[in-house]
C-alpha cells in the first residue's frame, strides 16, 4: 500500500478514444502531480496541483487534460493521443509544494499503449 | 541549461557495496533526493540531503558535496531485493525538481 493509488494499471487505447485516469491519495497531502516516465529519460512533470489550484503545466499538450476535484483526487483525461504517448503515467503527492524536505510519494502508476 | 548526470546501468554482486554516483549542474540548489523504482512499481523515497556530507539509512547511505555538484548513494551488504532502477532529482532554486534518467542496478547471486 503506498498511500497513493492509480487505476487503471494498463491501458490501450485507440487514437481517437478518450479515456480517464484517475489517481487518489489517502495521506492527507496538500499536493498533487502527473509525471510521464519513458523508458531511458528522466521523468517528466506535467501538472501540479496545490490545494485544488494548477500551479503548473509543464508546456503540456492539450489532448492531456487535468482535474482536481479535490485535494485527495487527481484525474488525467486523455483524447486523441499520438503513439509517442506511449508511456508510463505516474500520479505524486507531496506534503507541501516548493518546500525542500517534502519528498514525493508516487502510484504505480498507469502503462498506456496508444496503437 | 539544467542536467543531471548518472550512469544508465551497473552490475554487482550479493552481499557487496555499489556506489552509484550523480552529477548535477542546475539553477541553484534546494536539496537532493534519492528514489527507488523496482520494474513495475512505484518509486519510493530514499533519502534527501540538503547539507555536504554522509547520511546513512541503514544499508543505504547517501553523500553530497555542494562545491563539486556530486553526490552519491552508497548500498552495503547487497541483497537481491536491491536490483531497481536508482532516481537522483535535484531541487533548483524555484524548488523544481530536475531529475536523471535513472541507474539500473543488477544484482547477481
Amino acid at each position: 500500500e503506498t498511500g497513493v493509488t492509480q487505476t487503471p494499471r494498463h491501458l490501450v487505447m485507440g487514437m481517437t478514444n478518450k479515456k480517464s485516469l484517475k489517481c487518489e491519495q489517502h495521506l492527507g497531502h496538500n499536493a498533487m502531480y502527473w509525471y510521464k516516465q519513458s523508458a531511458k529519460k528522466p521523468l517528466e512533470l506535467m501538472f501540479v496541483y496545490n490545494f485544488k489550484e494548477q500551479t503548473e503545466n509543464n508546456s503540456v499538450p492539450s489532448r492531456f487534460s487535468p482535474e482536481c476535484p479535490n485535494s485527495s483526487h487527481l484525474f488525467l483525461h486523455l483524447h486523441t493521443l499520438q503513439p509517442e504517448d506511449s508511456a508510463l503515467y505516474l500520479c505524486a503527492s507531496s506534503q507541501d509544494e516548493g518546500v525542500g524536505n517534502s519528498p514525493l510519494h508516487f502510484g504505480n502508476g498507469t502503462r498506456l499503449t496508444v496503437t | 541549461g539544467q542536467n543531471i548526470d548518472q550512469p544508465t546501468e551497473m552490475t554487482a554482486t550479493e552481499g557487496a557495496i555499489v556506489q552509484i554516483n550523480c552529477t548535477y549542474q542546475t539553477s541553484g540548489f534546494n536539496g537532493l533526493f534519492w528514489y527507488q523504482q523496482h520494474a513495475g512499481e512505484a518509486p519510493t523515497f530514499l533519502s534527501y540531503n540538503v547539507l555536504d556530507g554522509l547520511e546513512e539509512k541503514g544499508r543505504f547511505s547517501s553523500f553530497l558535496s555542494r562545491s563539486k555538484g556530486y553526490s552519491y548513494l552508497l548500498l552495503k551488504e547487497l541483497q537481491m531485493k536491491d536490483s531497481a532502477s536508482y532516481l537522483c532529482a535535484v531541487m533548483d532554486s524555484n524548488y523544481q525538481l530536475i531529475w536523471g534518467a535513472g541507474t539500473k542496478l543488477i544484482i547477481k547471486p
